[in-house]
């Protein structure tokens, strides 16, 4: 068991769908990520919540939105999706992260949810 | 941006053998994290290393920050070291391309 904890495992969804994907962690970390995985690639950022303050990677697509209730909490609002945004998408989780590059340490991924857009 | 390569792409095995994968990273980074993708998609984080040496069981790690490369050591390699393994520097975690590992019995 990950102590990242994403929900649902799999999601199948149409593309005038809206889902949503749920993430979690109860370590105490300040620092929470979605990462996109297409098949035999490796994960690309997508946003970073780090205490309190979001930072998006700018080629991410407006129908992804996070949202972060409170620090334990992430998700990833989907609207409107295409077929391309199939991928694994996974939750990550940092002991400490700012803004700049320095003192990131301890990330922890879940097992991620598995997307197909039909 | 900060450009992250990783040798070899895949890999081969018989098992107990060993073998030693390597990442070169263009700048310098106080971040530089090991992990292991299983074939069910789980990252699992191996080593945080941005710099020195590591043991953990089986596996040790080396980054040489001043030469911008970390190496990653299997020894006794089993079935289930199989997977992808990547180096990813950075606060946000830029990986590099893996390397495809297939242990076999």
């Amino acid at each position: 068991d990950t102590e990242v904890t994403q929900t649902p495992k799999h999601l199948v969804m149409g593309m005038t769908n809206k889902k949503s994907l749920k993430c979690e962690q109860h370590m105490g970390h300040r620092a929470m990520y979605w990462y996109k995985q297409k098949a035999k690639k490796p994960p690309e950022l997508m946003f970073v919540y780090s205490y309190e303050k979001l930072s998006i990677n700018e080629s991410v697509p407006s129908r992804f939105s996070p949202e972060c209730p409170n620090s334990s909490l992430l998700n990833l609002h989907l609207h409107a999706l295409q077929p391309e945004d199939s991928a694994l998408y996974l939750c990550a989780s940092s002991q400490h992260a700012n803004l700049g590059d320095r003192g990131v340490y301890g990330y922890t991924f879940g097992s991620g949810t598995r997307l197909t857009v039909v | 941006g900060i450009q992250v390569e990783q040798s070899p792409p895949d890999l081969i095995l018989q098992e107990g053998a060993n073998s030693t994968l390597r990442c070169n990273f263009s700048d310098s980074v106080n971040n530089l994290q090991w992990f292991h993708q299983n074939p069910w998609g789980q990252l699992i984080n191996l080593f945080y290393i941005p710099s020195g040496t590591k043991q953990n069981g089986r596996l040790s790690a080396t980054t040489v920050a001043t030469e911008r490369y970390s190496l990653l050591y299997i020894s006794s390699s089993q079935t289930t070291d199989s997977g992808v393994y990547f180096c990813a520097v950075g606060y946000k975690l830029i990986f590099g391309s893996g390397t495809r590992l297939l242990v076999r019995p």
